[in-house]
């Protein structure tokens, strides 16, 4: 049982340059959750999808996109990486998104952009 | 929007000792919960305990306890018999229970140092 997993765990882009942040889980969990992490700030929200087939913006998704590929799987994408999104960015999943419902992480994403 | 404050950036506590770590919250809902994350150098995010507001007894997980003052929005967290491997950063964080006050708002974290 893997839990969450997430790819890559590091990552250098330059200025411009796009990738996409692979999550999976294999809980059947519906909800799932982009987070980044600076220092001092605590875990911000990205995007989130509450169930399969949605998606919602968290409290910082400009320069972001995701797509809920299907009820396993979301991805973050930059499309030009900015300075700024250097960040730790982790992907979580819950049972639902509401109640007692606890997060379930994955291991982290560290990327740097030059 | 909600706000979640950890107003002690490090805390440090002896081995054996117990450790009280503060945790406050802003919100006009009565109906949320409340849970302790801990992240140690590994980076992996666990949770430590939670809480749901309507619940008067303070949550319990070993040598994990909460003090949850709801009229004081106030969710501290007690670590007694410190062990070394609980040195960790740890982070409290709010649900509400509607709308987009339902996604987990994080505090900025206490760092733990665990002296031997």
């Amino acid at each position: 049982n893997a839990g969450v997993t997430q790819t890559p765990k590091f990552q250098v882009l330059k200025t411009g340059q796009s990738m996409t942040l692979q999550c999976a889980q294999d809980m059947n969990h519906n909800s799932m959750y982009w987070y980044r992490q600076d220092p001092g700030m605590g875990l911000r929200l990205i995007y989130y999808s509450a169930s399969e087939g949605t998606t919602d913006k968290g409290e910082v998704p400009n320069g972001y996109n995701v797509s809920r590929l299907n009820k396993r799987e979301f991805s973050l994408r930059l499309e030009s990486a900015a300075p700024s999104q250097t960040s730790v960015y982790f992907c979580a999943s819950s049972e639902w998104d509401r109640n007692n419902s606890p997060l379930h992480f994955g291991n982290g994403t560290r990327l740097t952009v030059t | 929007a909600q706000t979640v404050t950890q107003s002690q950036p490090e805390m440090s506590v002896q081995e054996a000792e117990t450790v009280t770590l503060s945790c406050t919250y802003d919100t006009s809902e009565s109906d949320y919960y409340l849970f302790w994350y801990k992240q140690p150098p590994s980076r992996q995010m666990i949770l430590v305990i939670r809480q749901e507001a309507y619940k008067q007894q303070n949550a319990t997980e070993n040598r994990f306890s909460v003090n949850f003052q709801k009229a004081a929005k106030s969710f501290s967290l007690k670590i007694s018999d410190s062990q070394l491997g609980d040195a960790a950063m740890y982070f409290c964080a709010y649900r509400g229970s509607s709308g987009s006050a339902r996604q987990l708002t994080f505090g900025s974290g206490t760092q733990l140092t665990v002296l031997p």
